[in-house]
């Protein structure tokens, strides 16, 4: 059964720290999808990367960066140099190739606050 | 730009009511999915869409039933709303056969029932 953990329910840092978001998933299948989504306050989940499960080279999205690593099962995000407008909270999501129903299941997310 | 659109973004209900939440893509995307969210719970799937007519349960489908009657409108009926019900819906559509696709939001509808 497919599964996303994201043991972090709440972080709180200082602007400018850096922060990573964890994130582990469980899946039988070997081809599969993660993703990150970033749902600030206004409510709509904004997508912000997609990762399949036969490339493992770490992302750099300006001050984004993500680590995926399969041996642990883990697809970690990390923020460098925070900002307040990075507040929001965070999901990690798995979607596996083998369901025809294209179905995509969320971690419970980690609500990020930056503090000024 | 891409656009999913759900019909209220707060709404009030009575206990017993029947409540239709509405929500409708511009992408011509195959798919289409209802998400509850709650504190500590994240988002469940409550039921999910992949073709006109057609629907499948998602993780959390008691107590609502759902309709697509065209391809681009997806909408989650509450038969009788409960005040277990109360909550975020999250609509999101995606296109099909693509499992590797993101899923695009709408902004969500807090609905509270009374």
């Amino acid at each position: 059964a497919q599964k996303v953990t994201q043991a972090q329910t709440e972080i709180s840092v200082v602007e400018k720290e850096d922060v990573t978001l964890d994130c582990v998933y469980e899946t039988r299948d070997t081809t599969y999808y993660l993703f990150w989504y970033k749902q600030p306050p206004s409510g709509e989940l904004v997508f912000l990367i997609r990762r399949n499960s036969f490339d493992e080279q770490n992302e750099i999205s300006g001050r984004y960066s993500w680590n995926f690593q399969k041996s642990t099962s883990s697809f970690n995000f990390t923020i460098t140099a925070s900002q307040v407008v990075d507040s929001a909270v965070y999901f990690c999501a798995l979607s596996e190739a083998r369901n025809r129903d294209d179905k995509i299941i969320f971690g419970k997310g980690t609500r990020l606050h930056i503090l000024p | 730009d891409v656009k999913v659109t759900q019909s209220s973004r707060y709404l009030v209900k009575r206990t017993g009511e029947k409540v239709f939440l509405e929500c409708v893509q511009d992408m011509d995307h195959e798919n289409m999915f209802w998400y509850r969210q709650d504190p500590g719970l994240g988002l469940r799937l409550i039921y999910f869409s992949y073709d006109v007519k057609m629907k499948e349960k998602g993780d959390i489908p008691e107590g609502y039933s759902v309709s697509r009657e065209k391809k681009e409108r997806f909408s989650l009926i509450l038969e009788s709303a409960s005040t277990n019900q109360t909550s975020m819906y999250l609509c999101a559509s995606s296109l099909t056969g693509r499992w590797n696709t993101e899923a695009f939001f709408g902004q969500g509808t807090r609905l509270t029932v009374v």
